[in-house]
């Protein structure tokens, strides 16, 4: 099954703890990307990549980090977390044929951070 | 730059009632234009999409979207409101030769009443 899946899908953790939220997908996609959303603002893009080894920030980039060794993974890395990412997280994939194609989205990681 | 503004934060209709969601855009160049459904606990996914030419697009589970260029406009309709419609909705622009990456509105609770 064409899927994008992103874990853990639910992480409580403390200030400062490093973390990290894999993303996969099964697509052969180009494109990924990482989004937050939070009530009222909708979602805001944190970091995209076009391609394996190239990336780059979206509109809100401080505090994560992200890699994009492999075409199919795209981790979110939160060095230090602070109790402003406590947020609703989504990764995406698409295909990049160069169209405006469509986004696959998975299906979210919800991260408290106390 | 690019830019979406969703009008009404929040919907209410009844079932069986047209269903009326609006998004106008701001762009400089001819955008591509997409509407995104969330259902509860879910990612998101494509309802549809304009690229280019004809106005009116059909989308998945009955929604239709007419992009009016005059107005910067690309609002979402359904005939008929169901129970099963109840969901956030996004709207999402992208404009031709920019990032590939589309920029989102803040999204739509449709709530539908029996």
């Amino acid at each position: 099954e064409a899927q994008v899946t992103q874990n853990p899908r639910y992480l409580i953790t403390v200030t400062g703890k490093k973390l990290t939220v894999t993303c996969s997908q099964n697509m052969n996609h180009e494109y990924m990307s990482w989004y937050r959303q939070d009530p009222g603002l909708g979602l805001r893009q944190i970091y995209y990549s076009m391609n394996v080894e190239v990336t780059d920030k979206g509109d809100v980039p401080e505090g994560y980090k992200v890699s994009r060794k492999e075409k199919r993974n795209f981790p979110l890395i939160l060095e230090s977390p602070s109790p402003n990412q406590t947020s609703l997280y989504f990764c995406a994939s698409s295909p990049g044929t160069g169209i405006p194609d469509t986004q696959y989205f998975g299906p979210g990681t919800r991260l408290t951070v106390l | 730059a690019q830019s979406v503004t969703q009008l009404g934060s929040h919907v209410s209709v009844s079932e069986g009632a047209l269903v009326l969601l609006r998004c106008n855009y701001s762009s400089s160049v001819p955008p591509y234009l997409f509407w995104y459904v969330q259902y509860p606990n879910q990612g998101l996914q494509l309802l549809l999409k304009y690229t280019t030419g004809a106005t009116l697009v059909k989308g998945i589970n009955g929604f239709e979207a007419e992009f009016k260029k005059s107005e910067t406009s690309f609002h979402l309709t359904k005939p008929s409101a169901h129970m099963s419609d109840a969901a956030e909705y996004f709207c999402a622009v992208r404009v031709s030769g920019g990032s590939y990456i589309p920029t989102f509105g803040r999204g739509t609770s449709l709530i539908v009443h029996p």
